[in-house]
């Protein structure tokens, strides 16, 4: 069964830093895309960054530029955002979801998502 | 990168259908078919419903549906059912080399 589960999420003060981990289990996780993607409360669903499978291309939303950097760790299953810089804005669930493989030739952002964890940025 | 644009609600009897479009540029939408569509239940997280305009995972009824033309991709559900009030929303590979969402649409099974 595929899983993914999000952690590190927390309050932090603006201008503040987070760093997020998505554990992922029930699949060869080195031969996926790997996302993210925040939803604001009440908010609607917000693409911020991709990975390819071997770590190579990185892909970031404009709004998360040069503030946010994703990385994984095929060994240990583990895909990572750490984010820098924090602003109100920034506050949201973040979720990570499963691209397509690497070789489907596919595309789309999510076939499985975590549950999320929630970051609060307060001023 | 603009979102794309969707209706904020749409709604519909059981086991009628209901149409979602999904309105973008020749940049995203219209520049590929790459257009996918998620369903998302209220504290749940989004679920793939139809990716690469009209193309269903494994396990998604058939009653969803997808389509193309232009800068507009729609879904469509048909015969609806109670299950499908949700919100919905669509996504697009970009020249850019990103992923857009569309706002979101609040299904309502009337």
């Amino acid at each position: 069964e595929v899983q993914l589960l999000e952690s590190g999420g927390g309050l932090v003060q603006s201008g503040g830093s987070l760093r997020l981990s998505c554990d992922a289990s029930g699949f060869t996780f080195g031969n996926y895309w790997m996302h993210w993607v925040r939803q604001a409360p009440g908010g609607g669903v917000v693409w911020v960054s991709r990975m390819s499978s071997d770590g190579r291309t990185i892909n970031y939303a404009d709004s998360v530029k040069g503030r946010f950097t994703m990385s994984r760790d095929n060994a240990r299953n583990t895909l990572n955002l750490q984010m820098n810089s924090l602003g109100a804005e920034d506050t949201a669930v973040y979720y990570c979801a499963r691209g397509p493989r690497s070789d489907s030739g596919n595309y789309f952002v999510g076939d499985y998502w975590g549950q999320g964890t929630l970051v609060i940025v307060s001023s | 990168q603009s979102a794309l644009t969707q209706p904020p609600s749409a709604s519909g009897s059981p086991g009628q259908s209901v149409t979602i479009s999904c309105t973008g540029t020749s940049s995203d939408v219209g520049g590929y078919n790459y257009v996918s569509w998620y369903q998302q239940h209220p504290g749940k997280a989004p679920k793939l419903m139809i990716y690469e305009v009209n193309k269903r995972p494994s396990g998604v009824p058939d009653r969803f549906s997808g389509s193309k033309s232009g800068n507009t991709a729609s879904l469509t559900v048909s015969g609806l059912q109670v299950e499908d009030e949700a919100d919905y929303y669509c996504s697009s590979y970009t020249g850019s080399k990103n992923w857009v969402f569309g706002g979101g649409t609040k299904v309502t099974v009337l």
